[in-house]
């Protein structure tokens, strides 16, 4: 079964650079949303679209960025990159429907040098 | 509430002995439970959820039980095996806001489970 695809897997960026990540939902599935995870710890919910419209907003910096696009594809954008944005990037998808789980991408690893 | 941890509760188990992983969640008005299994380098995998007009659902291998007096619920793995070795994490999900979305997912702090062969 197709699942979420996040491009690129891992990404090195130095401090102060932009990095861009990618996300491509089941198909099918028009809400997405961005969680942040740092070693050791549990994800913690960033942002989420539904039908190309933010949804639902939670820890993100104003450094970050997210838009939803017409093939429900999503990207976050973050600038001015510190040390501390070092962490996995999960992207998940589900179809607008209340309580139906979310499905999980493999994440993108960023590290920020 | 947030979690805050570098340090991970941890379980380790015998093969083929059961599994009891507990959780406490934060918001009485929370009315929707996911359990999420971790493998190093991957994303959460769903395992199982429960909604709250329910206080027992089983899976294939895994019950969840969930207390809504005490907040609390759990994940039950029968006959584990190494395969099952992984973080489990519980997420509650907030009754959200009119206009918000149908989701906001808040993790519970994960256990690592460990199965020694």
């Amino acid at each position: 079964a197709a699942g979420v695809i996040q491009s690129p897997r891992h990404l090195i960026k130095e401090k102060r650079e932009t990095a861009t990540l990618k996300c491509y939902p089941i198909p099918r599935h028009d809400t997405v949303y961005w969680y942040q995870q740092g070693p050791g710890q549990d994800p913690q919910f960033l942002i989420s679209f539904y039908e190309k419209m933010q949804s639902d907003k939670g820890s993100i910096p104003d450094r970050f960025s997210a838009q939803q696009f017409s093939d429900y594809h999503s990207e976050l954008n973050m600038s001015s990159l510190e040390l501390g944005d070092s962490a996995l990037y999960f992207c998940a998808s589900s179809p607008y429907s209340y309580n139906s789980p979310l499905h999980f991408g493999n994440g993108t690893r960023l590290t920020v040098t | 509430g947030e979690s805050v941890g570098l340090h991970l509760p941890t379980l380790s188990v015998q093969e083929g002995d059961n599994s009891i992983i507990n959780c406490a969640y934060s918001n009485s008005a929370s009315d929707y439970f996911i359990w999420y299994k971790q493998e190093s380098g991957k994303g959460p995998q769903f395992i199982i959820d429960i909604r709250s007009n329910m206080d027992k659902r089983q899976g294939q291998r895994v019950t969840v039980l969930l207390n809504k007096t005490v907040k609390h619920l759990s994940l039950q793995i029968a006959a584990t095996q190494p395969g099952d070795s992984a973080v489990y994490f519980c997420a509650e999900n907030m009754v959200p806001n009119s206009g918000g979305s149908n989701y906001k997912l808040t993790f519970g702090k994960g256990t690592l489970l460990t199965v020694n062969p």
